[in-house]
């Protein structure tokens, strides 16, 4: 079965621009989370969808938000860029299970690059 | 808060030796752990997993125990190779909804295995 696909892969934007990533989960995952990989802070929680909800949210700012589709597709946007968001931002899929037994299916993640 | 300590890299290994990533943590209630290895230029993938104390997750040669006596669940590998060269992470997760569901990273270790 297919992966989770990330697109795009390399994205290059200027200071003050906003950015869309995209996030296709597995067929059949209804939850999708998201993570953003810096070499100074590892990974860090952005926030998690399930059913077009958000249900849970990382200590970002505001200019980082993301949707859910009805097709469980995910969606991140960052407005305004900073330098500091440069960074690879991973989408994770899964099943959701209520007994904590998961484990997430990654990305191979977009690496975006503000200049 | 739930937090994961990782012993520091980068760890450098010749071809067959003996491997032991650290990893300890603190949470309260009874965490899932998870390591994940990171190739590179790829996103995350699950290496294994253990749901509750004394289980011990196995893949591709890999071993992990959770020990709840020591909060640890260190990484071992009886005789690494080249291909094993990657980043690896710890991770945890509540057993609960909301804000347990996400997970907690370590910092990663990097191995580098040379033939």
């Amino acid at each position: 079965k297919a992966g989770v696909t990330q697109t795009p892969r390399y994205l290059i934007k200027t200071r003050g621009q906003q950015v869309t990533l995209s996030c296709s989960p597995i067929s059949g995952h209804r939850s999708v989370s998201w993570y953003q990989q810096t070499p100074g802070q590892g990974l860090q929680f952005l926030f998690e969808y399930f059913s077009e909800t958000q249900r849970n949210k990382g200590n970002f700012p505001g200019r980082f938000s993301g949707r859910q589709f009805s097709n469980s597709r995910s969606e991140m946007n960052v407005s305004t860029l900073e330098l500091g968001d440069s960074a690879l931002y991973l989408c994770a899929s899964s099943l959701d299970r209520l007994d904590g037994n998961y484990g997430y299916t990654f990305g191979s993640g977009t690496r975006l690059t503000v200049v | 808060g739930d937090s994961v300590t990782q012993m520091e890299g980068p760890v450098t290994l010749s071809e067959e030796a003996f491997l032991t990533i650290n990893c300890t943590y603190t949470a309260t209630g009874y965490p899932s752990l998870f390591w994940y290895v990171q190739y590179p230029g790829e996103g995350l993938q699950l290496l294994l997993k253990a749901t509750k104390a004394d289980d011990k997750g196995s893949n591709k040669g890999f071993e992990a125990t959770y020990r709840k006596e020591t909060t640890s669940f260190h990484l071992e590998k009886g005789s690494v190779q080249v291909s094993d060269s990657a980043v690896y992470f710890c991770a945890l997760s509540g057993s609960g909804a909301g804000n347990n569901r996400k997970l907690i990273w370590g910092l990663g270790t990097s191995l580098a295995v040379n033939p």
